[in-house]
């Protein structure tokens, strides 16, 4: 594809349960990125993959929020027994390997609404 | 930890005018540094970016940013705005290779006719 994907683009669901939030990197891209922008909020780091190594998982808020990525393809970020606060705008990104910084392509989001 | 500031939360402009978007980043080295546009509904584009050398950096759709390192700061410009350029503008800072972005809060920008 030409870009960062991610599905379903919006998500409604009841407090208490579980999403997963689906996230197709660039091919070819090793590293990939889930941020979490809730309304009026700059992005925050969830986690991050980069190859084979083991995920940096630093900015996951809870034990509620874990992620998966199958080898250098698709990426699932789940959220267990969702609260009202987990609604937000979650972004994927991607990015290639490189001497240098690399750039981050963004996905679209999943709008994910707790009721 | 490095922390990024945009002071402004909402600015308008009338079309034609000029523009200045503030970021102030805090880091002990330099880092490098980034502007995206968010536009309603879409995923964020990158702008700009620096990483090192010139201080003034040109980006996608007119819009340019200098880095000033004495005052840490990032300010993207635009000399004549669009009406198409309404959005949110969010400052980043990357510290080392392919470890995630530390993002501002971000600056809407509306413009008016």
């Amino acid at each position: 594809g030409a870009g960062v994907s991610q599905s379903p683009s919006n998500k409604v669901t009841e407090k208490g349960k579980d999403v997963e939030l689906r996230c197709d990197p660039i091919s070819g891209h090793t590293a990939l990125y889930w941020y979490r922008q809730r309304l009026g909020q700059g992005l925050e780091f969830l986690i991050y993959f980069q190859g084979n190594s083991a995920p940096d998982k630093s900015g996951l808020p809870s034990d509620r929020f874990s992620a998966e990525r199958t080898g250098e393809s698709v990426s699932t970020l789940t959220i267990q027994r969702t609260q009202q606060e987990d609604s937000a705008v979650y972004l994927c990104a991607s990015s290639s390997r490189g001497p240098s910084y690399n750039e981050q392509f963004f996905g679209p989001g999943t709008r994910l609404t707790v009721l | 930890a490095q922390s990024v500031t945009q002071p402004d939360i909402h600015i308008t402009v009338s079309e034609g005018a000029s523009l200045e978007l503030r970021c102030n980043y805090s880091y002990g080295a330099t880092p490098y540094l980034f502007w995206y546009v968010q536009s309603p509904g879409q995923g964020l584009q990158l702008l700009l970016k620096y990483f090192s050398g010139d201080t003034l950096v040109q980006g996608i759709k007119g819009f340019e940013a200098e880095f000033k390192r004495s005052q840490s700061s990032f300010n993207l410009r635009k000399p004549s705005v669009h009406w198409s350029d309404a959005a949110e503008y969010f400052c980043a800072v990357g510290v080392r290779g392919n470890t995630p972005l530390v993002f501002g809060k971000g600056t809407r920008l509306s413009v008016i006719a």
